[in-house]
């Protein structure tokens, strides 16, 4: 079985500081590694993915996410966050091989203060 | 192109009553999914769909049936609702043939659901 941790159910940072929403990980397997936002009331918007390569992936709105295999983690940073990066953040985790659904977090409620 | 698109986006039931939520893509998917998120729960698998004609159970299937005629069309069916099935119900799809495999996947906006 797989299965994802998001150890923090909210984290606090102030605008233009760096953020990280921590992440890890268990799978049988290759992993495929996944990071999605949700904004009030709207669905999930695809942010990155790790699949291979680079263990520093980069996305959308100036996120990146580090992979690492030995501590089985995948966290979410930004260097200088901004009020609406305030949101609600998913890891998600996939095999390879394996089913193509994907195993959610419970999700990390990120708040920015001006 | 629309994406993913589900209706209704808001629904009140009385308990023991039915309905469907609709979901259609248009990204030429094969594969077709339905979540259910409750609060700092994140999201559970209820049903997906390799491709026409084959679906299959996820992790929370009981109370809820699906269908898939058609590439685009995947409708979540719940019968005698549940005051447990409040919850709000996101469909998504992914894998497009041609594309290749790229992992992710492509969520609606959702259809929130109070079974009351």
């Amino acid at each position: 079985a797989q299965s994802v941790a998001q150890p923090e159910d909210q984290v606090n940072v102030a605008e233009g500081n760096p953020l990280t929403v921590k992440c890890t990980y268990s799978v049988s397997g290759n992993p495929y590694l996944f990071w999605y936002v949700q904004y009030p009331n709207r669905g999930l918007q695809f942010l990155l993915k790790y699949i291979t390569g680079d263990n520093l992936v980069k996305g959308s709105y100036g996120f990146e996410a580090e992979f690492n295999k030995s501590q089985t983690s995948f966290h979410l940073k930004k260097p200088s966050a901004l009020v609406s990066d305030s949101a609600l953040y998913f890891c998600a985790v996939r095999a390879l091989p394996g089913r193509r659904a994907l195993t959610f977090g419970s999700g990390t409620r990120l708040q920015v203060q001006p | 192109n629309a994406g993913v698109t589900q209706t209704p986006k808001f629904r009140i039931l009385k308990i023991g009553q039915s309905m469907t939520l609709q979901c259609t893509q248009d990204m030429n998917h094969n594969y077709m999914y339905w979540y259910r998120q409750d609060p700092g729960m994140g999201l559970k698998l209820i049903y997906y769909s390799v491709g026409a004609g084959i679906t299959d159970k996820g992790e929370v299937p009981n109370g809820y049936n699906v269908s898939r005629s058609t590439t685009e069309d995947f409708p979540l069916r719940l019968e005698l609702a549940a005051p447990s099935q409040t919850s709000v119900y996101f469909c998504a799809s992914s894998f497009n043939r041609l594309a290749g495999d790229t992992g992710e996947l492509f969520f609606g906006e959702g259809s929130r659901l109070t079974v009351l």
